[in-house]
């Protein structure tokens, strides 16, 4: 089947931005999504590209995707100690019938 | 406020014990889902159902059954066949399934144990 890939782990400095990788392998995939899970919770979806965009902003948060790489990253700007979480990396495929996720960055923020 | 409800969040079974999670979502949406979640690894799908009355098996459906009686409602059922059930079980809804712009919402999640 396709796959997500992502790093497991990242720490950070509060203030300082955090970068979260992930590459995918379906070409027809038309979304990408970000997700955040805190501790003991469920998902909560944080922002979402269309695969014609190169780039989105909303506040802190850079999605930018090369989509000739399959490569999608997530920048968060002036990092806080409440963006501690698993950040998940989603692509829908076979025109949503399928949401595949990848395995999840645990992102430390340290003070 | 609408939303997922999941409950319990937490949920102990005995060894040939069947335990059904509920899912309750009042946002009005046709998909709901089940995942499964282990740690270290991302979220698998369990099961699926784009409208009343009609469910799939996901990637990992064995040892799990399901029903969708109402749109509202999308219980689990984790089954004896299940021999390593232990996992957070989380559910999610869409307001459609079939389309290219699908957003997943999702509820708080239930955890499982076996005593």
């Amino acid at each position: 089947g396709e796959d997500v890939e992502q790093s497991l782990f990242l720490s950070v400095r509060e203030g300082d931005s955090s970068v979260i990788n992930c590459t995918y392998t379906d070409s027809s995939s038309t979304y990408l999504y970000w997700y955040k899970q805190e501790p003991g919770a469920g998902l909560q979806l944080l922002t979402y590209i269309f695969s014609n965009m190169d780039m989105k902003q909303d506040q802190r948060l850079t999605v930018l995707l090369n989509k000739k790489d399959k490569h999608l990253s997530l920048r968060i700007a002036d990092t806080q100690t409440g963006d501690s979480a698993i950040y998940f990396c989603a692509e829908n495929e076979n025109y949503g019938q399928n949401f595949v996720f990848g395995p999840g960055t645990r992102l430390s923020v340290l003070p | 406020d609408g939303g997922i409800t999941q409950s319990p969040k937490y949920l102990f079974r005995k060894e040939g014990q069947n335990v059904t999670l509920s899912c309750e979502q009042n946002l009005n949406h046709d998909a709901m889902y089940w995942y499964r979640q282990d740690p270290g690894q991302g979220l698998r799908l369990i099961y699926y159902s784009q409208i009343v009355n009609d469910f799939q098996k996901g990637d990992i459906a064995e040892g799990y059954s399901v029903s969708r009686e109402k749109k509202e409602s999308f219980p689990l059922t984790v089954t004896s066949a299940q021999k390593n059930p232990t996992a957070f079980y989380l559910c999610a809804s869409s307001a459609r399934a079939g389309t290219t712009n699908e957003k997943l919402f999702f509820g708080s999640g239930t955890q499982l144990s076996v005593l």
